[in-house]
């Protein structure tokens, strides 16, 4: 089955310090992989997306990772922000034209 | 673009109640998706459609659960009867593929069953 973790599911940085949330799925046949943010009460919006001939990309303080051969997708968050508090979810897309969600990631920066 | 717009916003109607919710997609997206997320079961693709039809419904929970896109610039999930159980957010997206892109979400409809 393919499926895809996030761990852990809730973590809590100070503000200014780099972080790193994880992202694992089970089929390293993997079309891309997309980040997301949630705020509460809204609906996702896209971070980055890693197609598979990718290994990162990048979008001003956010760098994405995509390692098939291991499972593993990071997102490194630089210099945060309060405002950078949301869960933060990762989506596989295995070939098959449907995204599969992890849990998510609620991140919480301390000011 | 006002992005992709969900109504209504919230709703609470009692079990046995017919629920339908409506969704705009963005202009010139020819995929549409419904998701549903509750705490247990995270985000669940329900349905998705090209050109206004149904590609793939296995997610579809069961026969009360009927999903339609009369027009590229509409669709429907309709639930009848509502149950408790199908008290979540209800996500509609958008986008110009299934998976190879980006989708871009609706802020959600909050739906409640008594």
């Amino acid at each position: 089955k393919q499926e895809v973790t996030q761990i852990p599911a809730a973590l809590s940085v100070p503000e200014g310090e780099n972080l790193v949330l994880n992202c694992s799925f089970t089929d390293s046949a993997i079309y891309n992989l997309q980040w997301f943010r949630q705020d509460p009460g809204k609906g996702l919006t896209s971070l980055l997306l890693i197609q598979s001939s990718q290994r990162e990309q990048t979008s001003g303080r956010l760098n994405a990772s995509l390692d098939k051969s291991s499972g593993r997708s990071t997102l490194y968050i630089a210099a945060s922000q309060p405002g950078d508090s949301a869960t933060y979810l990762c989506a596989a897309n295995f070939g098959n034209e449907k995204l599969t969600f992890g849990t998510g990631t609620r991140l919480t920066i301390i000011p | 673009d006002a992005g992709v717009i969900q109504s209504p916003r919230h709703e609470v109607t009692e079990m046995g109640q017919e629920v339908t919710l409506r969704c705009k997609p963005i202009s010139g997206h020819d995929y549409l998706f419904w998701y549903r997320q509750t705490m247990m079961r995270g985000l669940e693709l329900l349905i998705y459609f090209n050109n206004n039809v149904p590609i793939d419904d296995s997610g579809m929970p069961e026969d009360r659960f009927s999903a339609k896109m009369p027009n590229a610039s509409f669709s429907t999930l309709k639930i009848q009867p509502s149950e408790p159980r199908d008290s979540a957010v209800y996500f509609c997206a958008s986008g110009t593929s299934a998976g190879g892109d980006t989708q871009y979400f609706g802020p959600g409809t909050r739906l409640t069953v008594l």
